[in-house]
């Protein structure tokens, strides 16, 4: 059984500071790794796509794959209180391209 | 605005009712998924259609009926429902079915209180 796992939080963090969130998953061939923000009531969207080892960057947003340690993280600069929401991270789950979810990590940015 | 359109946005029907759940995408995905939400938890998955065939069935109770009539529309018909069915359901497409590595797009959701 595929498992992706978050620590669920909430991480608090002060305005402007980095947010870091963190991410595990079992399956040491997995190919690629999403994140998800989900404001609450409302869906979840896409927010990074990392397929390959390092770093991907996009505005304030950083996500870092490391597949030998089998970990994937979100870095948020510059933490604006609109951060505020649940963070998700994915994982295809093989055959069926099923969506292995984390539990979520709820972040707060506190103004 | 999300390329997977969902209607309704809200729905309340009693433990007799038939309703019907509408999920519509024009990316030319060619999977197309439904999942529940419940509060506070992250997406279950229901079904996934892949090229118009229902490919999975995660062991959903009969009450729910997924119909993919084309592959850019997604139904979830509805019959005698429970309170315990009362969740966020959410659409979503991916490019392909079958093994991928692409992420799924998600629809605003449909948020179904059972009375």
């Amino acid at each position: 059984q595929k498992e992706v796992e978050q620590n669920s939080g909430p991480l608090s963090v002060p305005e402007g500071a980095i947010a870091s969130l963190n991410c595990t998953y079992s399956d040491r061939g997995s190919q690629s790794f999403f994140w998800y923000r989900q404001y609450s009531g409302k869906s979840p969207e896409l927010i990074m796509s990392i397929y390959s080892n390092g770093d991907k960057e996009d505005g304030r947003f950083t996500a870092q794959l490391n597949k030998a340690s089998q970990y994937v993280s979100l870095l948020i600069r510059d933490s604006q209180p609109s951060d505020s929401a649940t963070y998700l991270c994915a994982v295809p789950g093989g055959a069926t391209n099923k969506l292995i979810f984390g539990t979520g990590t709820l972040l707060a940015v506190q103004p | 605005d999300t390329e997977v359109t969902q209607t309704p946005k809200h729905l309340v029907m009693g433990m007799t009712n038939k309703k019907s759940l509408k999920c519509e995408q024009h990316m030319g995905h060619r999977a197309m998924y439904w999942y529940k939400q419940k509060a506070k938890k992250p997406p279950e998955l229901m079904f996934v259609y892949s090229y118009e065939k229902l490919s999975i069935n995660e062991s959903v109770p009969s009450r729910f009926s997924p119909e993919c009539p084309n592959s850019s529309l997604l139904n979830l018909h509805l019959h005698a429902l429970q309170p315990e069915d009362s969740a966020l359901y959410l659409c979503a497409s991916s490019p392909t079915g079958g093994y991928s590595n692409q992420p799924q797009h998600f629809g605003d959701g449909t948020r179904l209180s059972i009375l």
